[in-house]
């Protein structure tokens, strides 16, 4: 059975700060997402990727695979109050299905 | 970008009645669709995946005579929620993959469930 953890679940930092999220799974996949949920919201795509190696930035946030490891990280970088949310990495095996991780709900304090 | 979208984003219902959330893919079609839970403070947990005239694939767990998804076209999944309790109060999320362009996966908007 597929699992797939992230680690931290809660993280609060300070504006201006970086840090990491990370996100391990138990088995071989073809792809890895990242999302973010703001409160009673749906899942927004933050990143897919696809390759072992493969790299995304998006404004603050980039995010890493390294399918070896069967980790990927989420990197916050000089974080703003606007990227409190929930972020859930999610993998995808055999383009069928996801499996979500448990969450980290970040909160970024001015 | 596709769109998916949910109806109705929230529903109030008394314990014992049914629901029906609809699940819709705007600009593409889509073959199969993921009906996922997500309870307050928790991750999303898939429940059924839905496959466009045939039957839907129940998760362990899921009890199919109280979740019944009905895909009868290739743009439109519904889930209904038979007799309604409390604990089947929770956020409802469908996805569909538009398997012929990008395959890319889409989320819709969400449908919150009230039981009282």
């Amino acid at each position: 059975e597929l699992k797939v953890e992230q680690n931290p679940l809660f993280l609060s930092m300070q504006e201006g700060k970086n840090y990491t999220i990370y996100c391990n799974y138990s088995t071989t996949s073809d792809r890895l997402y990242w999302y973010r949920q703001d409160p009673g919201k749906s899942l927004e795509s933050l990143f897919v990727l696809l390759s072992n190696g493969a790299v995304k930035q998006e404004g603050r946030l980039m995010a890493s695979l390294d399918t070896k490891a069967r980790l990927s990280t989420l990197h916050i970088t000089a974080a703003v109050h606007d990227l409190s949310a929930t972020y859930f990495c999610a993998v995808d095996i055999s383009g069928s299905r996801l499996t979500f991780g448990e969450g980290t709900q970040l909160t970024v304090n001015p | 970008g596709a769109v998916v979208s949910q109806h109705p984003s929230w529903v109030i219902c008394k314990s014992g009645t049914s629901v029906k959330i609809e699940c819709r893919s705007l600009d593409f079609q889509a073959t199969t669709m993921f009906w996922y839970r997500q309870f307050p403070k928790q991750s999303l947990m898939l429940m059924a995946t839905s496959n466009e005239g045939s039957k839907a694939t129940y998760e362990q767990g899921v009890e199919k005579d109280k979740f019944l998804i009905n895909h009868a076209s290739l743009t439109l999944s519904t889930l209904t929620v038979t007799s309604a309790h409390p604990e089947d109060s929770s956020f409802y999320i469908c996805s569909a993959r538009d398997y012929k362009n990008t395959g890319e996966l889409f989320f819709g908007e969400g449908s919150r469930l009230t039981v009282l």
